[in-house]
């Protein structure tokens, strides 16, 4: 039982190079969602999928899109990847709304 | 408009002490609570949640007290250690919407 696995782990990126964050869940949530964190902003929410088939935004979505792939599996990309796309991006998921959330180790993205 | 405001941005307290992390709200609709832990290079992790309809919740070291009038909660943090160490967020939700978090506070116990 894994939980929440994120890769790739680490990456670096010239301004307007494009990628995808891949997310997976093995707890059978139905609801998963995207974090960036940066220092002095807590977490911020990007966009979420609170059921299979369905995603929203959240605070924080200009320049990106998301992808809920199947039930396990949610996406993150990035089309042209910018400077203040640099950040510490989490996965996590959740049974909807008010129930523990399980956030995976994280993804550290570094855009030049 | 951040809706979850927390405070300190940074604590230091001795091995033994009591920590305390504060954070006010505005969203009167907001009726789960949660405190989330956070050490270095890992991912958040559920530590404790509370609901408005109880003033406090105790689960070992770690307590919340809720001040539903004030809009105000706090993470109480007993007998502090440095294991402790690390960074605290509360947040903030109804019940269908997602999390509000506050911007976090970094822990320090000093040995």
């Amino acid at each position: 039982n894994a939980g929440v696995t994120q890769t790739p782990k680490f990456q670096v990126l010239k301004t307007g190079q494009s990628m995808t964050l891949q997310c997976a869940q093995d707890m059978n949530h139905n609801s998963m969602y995207w974090y960036r964190q940066d220092p002095g902003m807590g977490l911020r929410l990007i966009y979420y999928s609170a059921s299979e088939g369905t995603t929203d935004k959240g605070e924080v979505p200009n320049g990106y899109n998301v992808s809920r792939l199947n039930k396990r599996e949610f996406s993150l990309r990035l089309e042209s990847a910018a400077p203040s796309q640099t950040s510490v991006y989490f996965c996590a998921s959740s049974e909807p709304y008010q129930e523990t959330q399980y956030f995976g180790p994280g993804t550290r993205l570094l855009v030049l | 408009q951040q809706q979850v405001k927390q405070s300190p941005q940074s604590l230091i307290v001795q091995k033994g002490g009591i920590s305390i992390i504060n954070c006010a709200y505005e969203n009167t609709a907001f009726d789960y609570f949660p405190w989330y832990q956070q050490f270095p290079g890992k991912g958040p992790a559920l530590l404790i949640a509370i609901r408005p309809d109880v003033s406090e919740k105790k689960e070992g070291r770690f307590t919340i007290s809720f001040n539903k009038s004030a809009k105000q909660f706090s993470l109480h943090i007993m007998d502090s250690q440095p294991g402790d160490s690390a960074t605290y967020f509360c947040a903030a939700s109804m019940l269908v919407s997602t999390l509000t978090f506050g911007k976090g506070t970094m822990l320090l116990v000093s040995p």
